[in-house]
């Protein structure tokens, strides 16, 4: 069975420019949570959406950042303009109810020059 | 907001030794989770275990809730074992939002 899917792997890109991350939660997963992690800070969580809704943002460092959640299948998170302090690794997990354990995605590395 | 400190911040252990690795949390929880971040920087889940112990081959892990601790133990360790160990409970008792430590480092000699 898949685990929760992210793509890109890496992404460099340059200021000013927008970036899409993107994910494939775990079929039948019904939360799904975005997460950032960095040397300074450790891993953050952003957002959460329990079946495509978005429960907590409170997480989200400013208004560049967004996350949509179209479907059960997929979500993604946008950041629009990019700075070089959100380079970092962002996780996408899965969690198949409210209580249960998350998995987590390989992650994405992005580098913002 | 619930508070998790992990102890020791790193471990440079030959391959063979036994180590445990401890995590404190400040407030009751119902959730807590064990991961392991490889040198490739994968998230892979090791234990879910909210209270008492599981074994999984050469890991194990207790809780003791009532006492806001874990413990992860791993044996006979391996070189494959090196990477930094996470535990995370969530923010408050019944969220879905988790806290991580800051981690454990734990670096396996050949």
């Amino acid at each position: 069975d898949a685990g929760v899917i992210q793509s890109p792997r890496h992404e460099v890109t340059e200021m000013g420019q927008e970036v899409t991350l993107r994910c494939k939660p775990i079929s039948g997963h019904n939360s799904l949570f975005w997460y950032r992690q960095t040397m300074m800070r450790g891993l953050e969580l952003l957002i959460y959406f329990n079946n495509n809704v978005p429960i907590d943002d409170s997480g989200m460092p400013e208004d560049r950042f967004s996350a949509k959640m179209p479907n059960a299948s997929f979500s993604t998170l946008k950041i629009q303009p990019s700075e070089p302090r959100d380079s970092a690794v962002y996780f996408c997990a899965s969690s198949p109810n409210r209580w249960n354990e998350q998995f987590f995605g390989p992650g994405t590395r992005l580098t913002v020059l | 907001g619930i508070q998790v400190e992990q102890s020791p911040p790193d471990l440079i252990l030959q391959e063979g030794a036994n180590s445990t690795l401890r995590c404190n949390f400040s407030d009751s929880v119902n959730n807590l989770q064990w991961f392991h971040q490889n040198p490739w920087g994968q998230l892979i889940n090791l234990f879910y275990i909210p209270s008492g112990t599981k074994q999984n081959g050469r890991l194990s892990a207790t809780t003791v809730a009532t006492e806001r601790y874990s413990l992860l133990y791993i044996s006979s360790s391996q070189t494959t074992d090196s990477g930094v160990y996470f535990c995370a409970v969530p923010k408050i008792q019944g969220a879905q939002k988790l806290v991580f430590g800051q981690g454990t480092r734990l670096t396996i000699n050949p």
